[in-house]
């Protein structure tokens, strides 16, 4: 059973449009949610995070939404720069845990 | 400040034979993951430890892998025997502790197939 799902594989938008990432969870005792972003032949790398005691976390072009009673969350890249062409993954953590539950990842094209 | 350093960076080998993956994690971070990512899925933790100390190992497949991290800093992760279903990239993370709110930052990762 996925605890964190990404239901779209790919997304592909236009430079300068938004670009919206969506996560969904089951297990109700995570708390603390991350991005990570992952270009080819590399590691994931840490984009922005969200505690489940907000709704929102902003940090320039990047904000993620979180609404706790549909256990979703949601990346929103505003501009989209085609530099952000990358796969995207959700990942949740329960409390007073280190483990990181991660989705399948979502892979944004964005054309120049 | 150089970050999580994996080798090799990929690797080919028959199965049945053995195989490791090293990692030098960020100089002074206590805590070291190792995760396993198959094509098209995300990573998924085999090993957490805290210092020395494996914390979490509930998803590692212990009759054929094991791990160490000695002295606490870097790490190695073997496979014997390896089978087809090996075939993975394996990423090596570190961050200053294990709370929820660290950072993980991940090394390249080792491209493992298994023939």
């Amino acid at each position: 059973d996925q605890q964190v799902k990404q239901n779209s594989p790919s997304l592909s938008v236009q430079e300068g449009r938004i670009s919206i990432l969506n996560c969904d969870y089951t297990n109700s005792m995570f708390d603390y949610f991350l991005w990570y972003k992952k270009y080819p032949a590399e590691g994931p790398t840490f984009l922005i995070s969200i505690s489940s005691i907000k709704d929102k976390n902003e940090d320039g072009r990047f904000t993620v939404f979180l609404n706790k009673s549909a256990k979703h969350l949601s990346l929103h890249i505003v501009p989209s720069q085609p530099g952000d062409s990358a796969v995207y993954f959700c990942a949740a953590k329960p409390p007073n845990a280190g483990k990181s539950t991660f989705g399948d990842g979502t892979t944004l094209t964005v054309k120049p | 400040e150089a970050g999580v350093v994996q080798s090799p960076r990929y690797k080919i080998i028959e199965k049945k034979q053995p195989v490791a993956f090293w990692c030098n994690p960020i100089s002074g971070h206590n805590t070291l993951y190792w995760y396993r990512q198959n094509l098209g899925q995300g990573p998924e933790l085999l090993i957490r430890y805290e210092n020395e100390e494996a914390v979490d190992d509930s998803q590692l497949p212990k009759d054929r892998f094991s791990a160490e991290r000695l002295k606490g800093v870097d790490s190695t992760l073997k496979i014997q025997p390896a089978e087809l279903g090996d075939s993975a990239v394996y990423l090596c993370a570190s961050s200053l502790g294990g709370g929820p709110g660290e950072t993980q930052y991940f090394g390249p990762g080792t491209r493992l197939l298994v023939l």
